[in-house]
């Protein structure tokens, strides 16, 4: 089936401008992550929604950075201002379920470069 | 910070088995460890996940030690498509939700 899909697939964007990334999730997959990626680095955690709601939004360094899952499926993540050290690879995963067995399925990442 | 602890590199000659070390000596007794590889360019990719028991699919093997302190990734048989960041992750329980901790991973090369 088809699996988590992510857009666009590469950005590039000025200093100081808005940009939106956008995560399709797997379908029925209610919980749903987005991580961090620098280079040479492991994803790092950003934010995670069970249904509509954050459940956890400890990962976002600044209040530049917001996420909504406004009906439960797809999931946009807004930088406001962005500065240069905003670029990175931002990663997008999903899973059906909470409990013991979870595992996340990742989606392929969008490449923001700022400028 | 992470509660992994991984070689930076390996290399394999393509057909021989891979194992990978991971190190995980603070995990508490509820948290599973999870392998993901990630082919440049690409997202992460779910390999296998464990508690307390050994466990094997069809991609690899995972051989967990009986403390727990410590786990095996084996690929039996690798191929040049193997080649990757492995990662091995203790998933963290916090907040009523799980999270991934991810290290920096091995850089896996396998040779032909």
């Amino acid at each position: 089936g088809a699996g988590v899909s992510q857009t666009p697939s590469n950005k590039v964007t000025e200093k100081g401008k808005y940009v939106e990334l956008r995560c399709d999730p797997i379908s029925g997959h209610t919980a749903l992550y987005w991580y961090r990626q620098s280079l040479g680095q492991g994803p790092e955690f950003l934010i995670y929604f069970q249904g509509t709601g954050a459940a956890d939004d400890s990962g976002l360094p600044n209040d530049r950075f917001f996420a909504v899952r406004p009906e439960g499926s797809v999931s946009t993540l807004k930088i406001q201002r962005t500065e240069r050290g905003d670029s990175a690879v931002y990663l997008c995963a999903s899973s059906l379920t909470r409990d013991n067995q979870e595992t996340q399925y990742f989606g392929p990442g969008t490449r923001l470069l700022v400028l | 910070d992470a509660k992994t602890t991984q070689p930076p590199s390996m290399d394999c000659a393509e057909g021989r088995a891979a194992n990978l070390p991971c190190n995980h000596s603070t995990i508490s007794g509820n948290e599973y460890v999870y392998w993901y590889r990630q082919i440049h360019s690409q997202g992460p990719q779910y390999i296998i996940h464990g508690l307390k028991n050994n466990e094997t699919n069809e991609m690899a093997s995972l051989i967990i030690t009986e403390d727990r302190k410590s786990s095996t990734l084996i690929l039996p048989h690798a191929t040049l498509r193997d080649t990757a960041v492995y990662y091995c992750i203790v998933r963290v329980a916090t907040s009523g939700t799980y999270k991934y901790i991810f290290g920096t991973g091995t850089r896996l090369k396998v040779l032909a």
